[in-house]
């Protein structure tokens, strides 16, 4: 079954506290994967995508990269309008279904 | 350019009550797509369009009944509202096209009492 997991579910960091994300996956033909951050009340925008492994890409802060088999999203020197919950979506299969993971919740303290 | 517009932000119906969600793109998109947001649990895929007069079932669309008469329009009817479908309604719209991202717009937060 495809499958979509992100750790931690939360994620409460100091200001200049470094850390990462984790979204594995499990699909047959990934085409591609999304980062997605989503603001209390708000609908998720659009960070990244990722078309394969080996893949980095990065906006400001933040840092995303890809292998065969999860993708991470380092975040370096967070600041607190960095928080906010970090959605992972993975594109695969024939028909592009869409699959989403839980998020992750990520508090950055001042 | 608006980019994906959902109206009402926030709607209380009563059990057994029936609504339409609106949801309309300004950017020509072809695919467009309904999920529901529950605490904890991600989104859920209910229906999703690849065009105009297509409109196909996703993982939860039980309950829930669309169509897709223009590009531009998405809605979402709620037939017999129940307490199970209390949650926060996101549409959202992508080109045609693999890798593609898609654009969502704010949500609707529904409540069924």
């Amino acid at each position: 079954e495809d499958q979509v997991t992100q750790s931690p579910e939360a994620l409460r960091l100091q200001e200049g506290e470094s850390s990462s994300l984790n979204c594995s996956y499990t699909v047959s033909g990934l085409r591609g994967l999304f980062w997605y951050r989503q603001d209390p009340g708000k609908g998720p925008e659009f960070l990244f995508t990722l078309y394969s492994a080996g893949e980095e890409k990065e906006k400001e802060r933040l840092k995303a990269t890809l292998t065969k088999k999860e993708s991470f999203l380092h975040i370096t020197a967070p600041k607190p309008e960095d928080s906010a919950t970090y959605l992972c979506a993975v594109q695969a299969g024939r028909d592009d279904k869409i699959i989403f993971g839980k998020g992750t919740r990520l508090h950055i303290l001042p | 350019n608006a980019g994906v517009t959902q109206t009402p932000k926030f709607r209380i119906l009563k059990i057994g009550q029936s609504m339409t969600l609106q949801c309309t793109q300004d950017m020509n998109h072809n695919y467009m797509y309904w999920y529901r947001q529950d605490p904890g649990m991600g989104l859920k895929l209910i229906y999703y369009s690849v065009g105009a007069g297509i409109t196909d079932k996703g993982e939860v669309p039980n309950g829930y009944n669309v169509s897709r008469s223009t590009t531009e329009d998405f809605p979402l009817r709620l037939e017999l509202a129940a307490p199970s479908q209390t949650s926060v309604y996101f549409c959202a719209s992508r080109i045609t096209g693999g890798n593609q991202p898609q654009h969502f717009g704010d949500g609707t937060r529904l409540s069924i009492l």
